[in-house]
């Protein structure tokens, strides 16, 4: 079975400083791996997905994240954090399987919190 | 283009009562997954549809059921509603199934409360 675990319910960093949000992943194996942003009273938007080929993938609104497969890890950064980056972040993975991917397994969820 | 849309956004039921939830996906969408967030068990995978078929199921009692129609649209049903039902319940819309290979659209989410 897969496992998302996002270390830190919460997370605050001052504005224009970096942002790191982790992310460790159990699979038995290749995973897909997504980062998702929840603002409050919305759905999920997909901010970035790695699923083959380059190791440090660009997502939306200057996000990165580097799948690590020696460290199961897939950690989300932003240079320079925003108050509009001010939301919830989950990491989530996902297997294909037979026919089809399976569904998204999400970790918790992380809050960012932007202080000015 | 129109995003995904669950209706209604709120509702308030009974412990024991059935609830249905909507959910139309994006046009030309044929995949849509359903997923409960609380904020004790966060985010889980009900189930997923395609082609009227049930595709995927997670892990939740046979209360939980959901359809998929001709137009691709979706409901979900939850029967013999339990307090700790009272969840944010998402939709997802997908071109096809497959998270790897096309993008999960999420909707607004229908607040459920049951007291």
């Amino acid at each position: 079975a897969q496992s998302v675990t996002q270390l830190g319910s919460h997370v605050s960093v001052s504005e224009g400083a970096l942002v790191l949000l982790r992310c460790n992943y159990s699979s038995s194996v290749p995973p897909y791996l997504f980062w998702y942003v929840q603002y409050p009273n919305q759905g999920l938007q997909l901010l970035l997905k790695y699923t083959t080929g380059a190791t440090l993938v660009k997502g939306i609104n200057g996000f990165e994240a580097e799948f690590k497969k020696s460290e199961t890890s897939f950690h989300l950064t932003k240079p320079s954090a925003h108050m509009s980056d001010a939301a919830e972040y989950f990491c989530a993975v996902s297997m294909y399987s037979g026919g089809g991917a399976d569904g998204l397994t999400f970790g918790k969820g992380t809050h960012l919190i932007i202080q000015p | 283009k129109a995003g995904v849309t669950q209706t209604p956004r709120y509702l308030i039921k009974t412990r024991g009562q059935q609830v249905t939830l909507s959910c139309s996906p994006i046009s030309g969408h044929r995949s849509v997954s359903w997923y409960q967030q609380t904020p004790g068990q966060g985010l889980q995978f009900l189930f997923e549809y395609f082609s009227e078929t049930q595709r995927n199921k997670g892990n939740f009692p046979g209360r939980f059921s959901g359809r998929q129609f001709s137009n691709s649209r979706s409901e979900m049903n939850v029967s013999t509603l339990e307090l700790g039902d009272s969840a944010l319940y998402l939709c997802a819309s997908q071109l096809w199934p497959g998270t790897a290979n096309t993008e999960a659209f999420f909707g607004q989410g229908t607040r459920l409360t049951v007291v």
